[in-house]
């Protein structure tokens, strides 16, 4: 079935530091992926999103690249700040029956130091 | 507009009670979905129902259930509490079937005791 995998946490970096999350997927077809992000004590909210091939998402500074030979959306931001620390969890939405669900990563926590 | 609303905040039961969980869409949002959340596990798929019908359901066992009425509210229903239900609930709610943005809410923390 579909999955998603992306790299353990909890990643700690010092703030205006270079980020990258990897995510990989495996998936029937052509899924659409996505990057969502949980602030302490709140629920997941959409991040950005990618629909098809060599689509690039992007939000807030982040960005992330749909690449199918690779299988891979990896989140990327150039330089981090102390508000970004949250979990950070990559997804995908399969589109081969109309029923499909959105299945999630089991999330990377994100720590910035000051 | 208002968000997703999840009731109770937190919740603790002891071993072989039942909870209920409820979940208000945002308004105008059809679809609502169940996530269960540990830190062990990440995210994990419980139901979706759109227009008051289940229309998928993940890996759990039966004492796992839930509904959803004419007005998309949706409630969930353990029984007979297990240790391991311990866990963040989340609800998510979004335009339609198959829609792809989900809006979550906060969440429901069980603690089973």
């Amino acid at each position: 079935g579909d999955s998603v995998t992306q790299m353990e946490g909890p990643v700690t970096l010092s703030e205006e530091a270079f980020l990258t999350i990897n995510c990989t997927y495996t998936a029937t077809g052509y899924p659409s992926l996505f990057w969502y992000v949980q602030y302490p004590g709140e629920g997941l909210q959409l991040l950005l999103k990618a629909t098809k091939a060599d689509d690039k998402g992007s939000n807030k500074g982040f960005e992330a690249t749909y690449r199918k030979e690779t299988t891979s959306f990896h989140l990327e931001k150039g330089s981090v700040q102390v508000s970004d620390s949250a979990v950070y969890f990559c997804a995908l939405s399969g589109r081969m029956n109309r029923d499909d669900k959105i299945i999630f990563g089991k999330g990377t926590r994100l720590h910035i130091l000051p | 507009k208002a968000g997703v609303t999840q009731t109770p905040r937190y919740l603790i039961k002891t071993r072989g009670q039942q909870v209920t969980l409820s979940c208000s869409p945002i308004s105008g949002h059809r679809s609502v979905s169940w996530y269960q959340q540990t830190p062990g596990q990440g995210l994990q798929f419980l139901f979706e129902y759109f227009s008051e019908t289940q229309r998928n359901k993940g890996n759990f066992p039966g004492r796992f259930s839930g509904r959803q009425f004419s007005n998309s509210r949706s409630e969930m229903n353990v029984s007979t509490l297990e240790l391991g239900d311990s866990a963040l609930y989340l609800c998510a709610s979004s335009v339609g079937l198959r829609n792809e943005k989900l809006f979550f809410g906060s969440g429901t923390q069980l603690s089973v005791l």
